[in-house]
């Protein structure tokens, strides 16, 4: 079955120190691939989006993944965290054969950013 | 409105009793997703429809839960004699259908279910 791994459960970090998040994803087919972020008690909103084209895809609030297909990775990163990014960040995979049209999450990687 | 909506925000019930959830799409936004989000599971999809059809039911967890849309707009989450596992936050979401940029599905706030 087609999954998403999230290395992280569980990151924290100092206030401007750097961010990778790691993002795997297992299906051999065409994929559009995502990542959300969940603010404590706030909804899940859109980071970043690769449909196709340049595999390194900037995101809102200084945010970056780079697909690479061979690996099948999607990872995020940003160079200099706030703690406003402390969050929940989701990736997601939307399969695109077979007549799906859905997201697989990842279980999802708690960031906790201190001043 | 601007975004998806979804009603009630919280909804508690008892164990056997039935529930509603309904979701109000991004105007204009033909594909509607139904997540569920548990401290256990993580975020799974439950159901999938294109205008009033349901192509993709494969998440939904067992025959006590069923949805329908109407007019291609408004989505009904029905969970019958529900469980005390079926406590969890019930998402909706919404874009403008398949293929590209369409894909980019928007999410409202979620209906946290507690069943006592």
């Amino acid at each position: 079955a087609q999954s998403v791994s999230q290395h992280n459960h569980h990151v924290i970090l100092s206030e401007a120190a750097s961010l990778e998040l790691g993002c795997n994803y297992s299906y051999g087919g065409t994929v559009n691939l995502f990542w959300y972020v969940q603010y404590p008690g706030q909804h899940l909103q859109l980071l970043l989006k690769y449909f196709s084209g340049d595999p390194l895809v900037k995101g809102i609030k200084g945010f970056e993944a780079e697909f690479i297909k061979s690996k099948f990775s999607f990872n995020l990163r940003k160079p200099s965290v706030q703690w406003s990014d402390t969050a929940e960040y989701f990736c997601a995979v939307n399969l695109l054969s077979g007549g799906y049209n859905k997201l697989i999450f990842g279980a999802g990687t708690r960031l906790a950013v201190h001043p | 409105g601007a975004g998806v909506s979804q009603s009630p925000s919280n909804k508690v019930t008892e164990k056997g009793k039935d529930v509603e959830l309904r979701c109000d799409p991004i105007s204009g936004h033909t594909a509607l997703y139904w997540y569920r989000q548990s401290l256990g599971q993580g975020l799974e999809f439950l159901i999938y429809f294109q205008g009033n059809s349901a192509p993709d039911k494969s998440g939904l967890p067992s025959d006590r839960f069923s949805a329908e849309r109407t007019g291609g707009s408004v989505s009904t989450l029905t969970i019958q004699r529900t469980q005390q596992e079926d406590s969890a936050v019930y998402l909706c979401a919404s874009s403008l259908g398949m293929g590209g940029s369409y894909n980019e599905q928007f999410f409202g706030p979620g209906t946290r279910l507690t069943v006592l």
